[in-house]
């Protein structure tokens, strides 16, 4: 299986703030990422997939980058909302695996 | 608009069998996708369990693959887990979602709000 490292496993932001989280996968696989944000008891929800597309809806302050092994997910002027925690997805091979998660916290 | 809702028991007895229920609505589950099953634990963080096609064709994790199955009732836009010989470990948040392939990726654009299930006698 692709193992997928997230990092960090948490941090702590303001609103406003830029924060950047990192995904490096045990093998290179193009650009077959996706970044999720889930919320308790809410629906999770796609906000990047194939490393840099954003999926439609999500507000531009989200956006991704990277290819082969090493991946980030990059929210700019962070609101209130996006509190939450935040997951790497590998679909370049199964079994689809997902990164440990970052918490973003207040 | 399309959604997914699971349904089902939130509580399993140790060795029993989890079931439950994904219900495709506001649009046909005949469509060109995946539907499958994720689950999402304390212990082992978010799993993907396996997944079925509308034919009936399925993909199982290989790590669960002898206690899964997954099925599809066309006619009630539904698709089904089953997990057998469950333990203390499988307690977890069940989420049904989409998989939706493309000609550069494929990914998951849709998922259900998730249901408990707890393992416990």
């Amino acid at each position: 299986d692709i193992q997928m490292t997230q990092s960090p496993s948490s941090l702590s932001a303001s609103v406003g703030d830029r924060v950047s989280i990192t995904c490096r996968a045990s093998q290179t696989m193009s650009s077959f990422i996706n970044w999720y944000q889930f919320k308790p008891g809410k629906a999770p929800r796609l906000l990047i997939h194939a490393a840099s597309s954003l999926e439609s809806g999500v507000p531009i302050r989200f956006s991704g980058s990277g290819s082969g092994t090493d991946f980030i997910l990059i929210i700019n002027d962070l609101q209130r909302e996006d509190f939450a925690t935040y997951y790497c997805q590998q679909t370049y091979s199964e079994p689809w695996t997902f990164g440990q998660g970052t918490k973003v916290e207040i | 608009q399309v959604q997914v809702q699971e349904s089902g028991p939130g509580l399993v007895k140790p060795s029993g069998t989890l079931s439950l229920t994904c219900t495709v609505s506001g649009g046909s589950i005949s469509t060109s996708n995946w539907w499958s099953w994720v689950r999402q634990s304390p212990g082992k963080g978010l799993e993907w369990i396996g997944e079925i096609y509308h034919s009936g064709s399925t993909n199982y994790n290989p790590s669960l693959k002898s206690r899964v199955t997954i099925s599809v009732d066309k006619s009630n836009n539904q698709f089904f887990l089953k997990l057998n010989s469950v333990t203390a470990a499988d307690t977890a948040i069940y989420y049904c979602a989409r998989r939706t392939v493309t000609l550069r990726n494929w990914y998951f654009n849709l998922w259900g709000r998730g249901t408990l299930v707890t393992v416990s006698s």
